[in-house]
């Protein structure tokens, strides 16, 4: 059971280059998120997922797309990189229901630098 | 202004010190109350979990929730250089809804 994987630890990428994160999880959780944290901000919640084929914006979504088309895997898309996109990103999984947020596990995050 | 306030800190204690951690929020539809602890360069774990109002003990950690000031503490006791940390506070409104964090207080225990 290795729990939330993301993939690849770190990056360095040009303005306007793309790339995708990758994240997955082998617990069968329900929900799945992708959070940017960056210092004196907290964990902003950028786009979540609530099951397969279903996917929502959150609080920063602006500059990212998400797709979920199974129930492990959650990517996160940058279509043109920006120095503001310049974060550690973060993606979680949990179970839904009343107590979902009790089993709320984070992957080890993925460091993005743009320059 | 934030929903949710942390103090950033840095925080730093001797060890075998009582330590609390507060955040303040804004909204008082907060439900759910929870505590992460964060070490470097590491994802964050989930500490403490309440829901409503009240106090959570686990170890060496007590979580308290005061819903009428709208307060949340993590107390911890005895503390251990292991406990060198950064400590975020989250809640939400529901068990389905999204979690608001805050910031994040840096905690250094020293031996």
């Amino acid at each position: 059971n290795a729990g939330v994987t993301q993939t690849p630890k770190f990056q360095v990428l040009k303005t306007g280059q793309s790339m995708t994160l990758q994240c997955a999880q082998d617990m069968n959780h329900e929900y799945m998120s992708w959070y940017r944290q960056d210092p004196g901000m907290g964990l902003r919640l950028i786009h979540y997922s609530v099951g397969a084929g279903i996917t929502d914006q959150g609080e920063v979504p602006n500059g990212y797309n998400v797709s979920r088309s199974t129930t492990e895997d959650f990517p996160l898309r940058l279509l043109s990189a920006a120095p503001s996109q310049t974060s550690v990103y973060f993606c979680a999984s949990r179970t839904g229901g009343i107590r979902g947020q009790e089993t709320q596990y984070f992957g080890p995050g993925t460091r993005l630098l743009v320059l | 202004q934030k929903e949710v306030e942390q103090d950033p800190g840095p925080l730093s204690v001797p060890e075998g010190a009582i330590v609390s951690l507060n955040c303040t929020y804004s909204n008082s539809a907060f439900q759910y109350f929870m505590w992460y602890r964060q070490y470097s360069r590491k994802g964050p774990e989930l500490l403490m979990y309440t829901y409503s109002s009240g106090n959570k003990e686990d170890g060496r950690f007590t979580a308290q929730v005061d819903k009428s000031s709208k307060y949340i503490s993590l107390f911890i006791r005895d503390s251990q250089p292991s406990d060198s940390a950064t400590y975020l506070c989250a809640m939400s409104y529901s068990s389905a809804s999204k979690v608001i964090f805050g910031s994040g207080t840096r905690l250094s225990i020293r031996p």
